[in-house]
C-alpha cells in the first residue's frame, strides 16, 4: 500500500542549531502538507506544497517538494525552544481525499 | 470563529463494548475527517464525510462507522472494541476545495 516514510525519528539539537526532517513516499503525490504537533497537543497545519520542485519559506522554516513529487523536506534554521514538537508530513495521491501521514520526526531543543 | 471541538476528552472502555465519539467542525466547514493516532505514530486516516456522505475510507474494519449531521458535526462509532483500539482519535474539518485541515484536541480512548 501507499506509504510515507519520515526520517529521522528523533532529533535532539542545541538551541541555535539547524534541523531538517525528510519525507519519502512510495508513490507520486498530488500534494504534500506539513503539520506540527506539540507534546500533548493536536496537529497544526503549517503549509501545503503542490508543484514539482516548489520551495516555500515561513520565517525560519523552509519547505521543499521534490522534482518527482515523491519526497519533501522541512528545514528549520537556528532552532528555538518553541520549535519543540513532532513534525509530520502528510501526502495525497491523485485526487483522493485520503491524507497519508508520515511517522513524524520528534524535535527536542536543548536551551 | 469557533474551532474544532471533540468530546469526550478521555474515555475508558472494556473490550467488546461500543463507543461513540463526537466532533463539532469549525464554523463554515462542511468536511470532517477522522484519524486514529497510536502513541508515537502519525495519524491514520479512518474516513471522511462531506455533506453527510462518506467520501473516502482508510484501512479500517466495518466496526468503525460514522455519521455527519446537517450542521456538519460528526460522530465516530466503534463496535466490539479491541485492546488495539486504544489511541487518540482526532477529527479534522475543512471546507470545499481547501485541503488545509483543522484538527480538534482529540479523544483519548483506553480499552482495557
Amino acid at each position: 500500500g501507499q506509504q510515507v516514510m519520515q526520517i529521522p525519528q528523533y532529533q535532539h539539537v542545541q538551541e541555535g542549531e539547524d534541523f531538517t526532517t525528510y519525507c519519502n513516499s512510495s508513490t507520486t503525490l498530488s500534494n504534500i502538507q506539513w503539520y506540527k504537533q506539540r507534546p500533548g497537543g493536536h496537529p497544526v497545519f503549517l503549509i501545503q506544497l503542490v508543484k514539482s520542485g516548489e520551495v516555500k519559506k515561513q520565517k525560519r522554516l523552509t519547505f521543499q517538494f521534490g522534482e518527482a513529487k515523491k519526497n519533501s523536506s522541512l528545514h528549520i534554521t537556528a532552532t528555538q525552544t518553541t520549535d519543540v514538537g513532532t513534525y509530520f508530513c502528510a501526502g495525497r495521491v491523485d485526487s483522493s481525499y485520503k491524507l497519508i501521514f508520515g511517522s513524524g520526526t520528534r524535535l527536542l531543543v536543548r536551551p | 470563529e469557533t474551532g474544532v471541538t471533540q468530546s469526550p476528552t478521555h474515555l475508558i472502555k472494556t473490550r467488546g463494548q461500543q463507543v461513540t465519539l463526537r466532533c463539532s467542525s469549525q464554523s463554515g466547514h462542511n468536511t470532517v475527517s477522522w484519524y486514529q493516532q497510536a502513541l508515537g505514530q502519525g495519524p491514520q486516516f479512518i474516513f471522511q464525510y462531506y455533506r453527510e456522505e462518506e467520501n473516502g475510507r482508510g484501512n479500517f474494519p466495518p466496526r468503525f462507522s460514522g455519521l455527519q449531521f446537517p450542521n456538519y458535526s460528526s460522530e465516530l462509532n466503534v463496535n466490539a472494541l479491541e485492546l488495539d483500539d486504544s489511541a487518540l482519535y482526532l477529527c479534522a474539518s475543512s471546507s470545499d476545495g481547501v485541503y488545509e485541515q483543522y484538527f480538534g484536541p482529540g479523544t483519548r480512548l483506553t480499552v482495557t
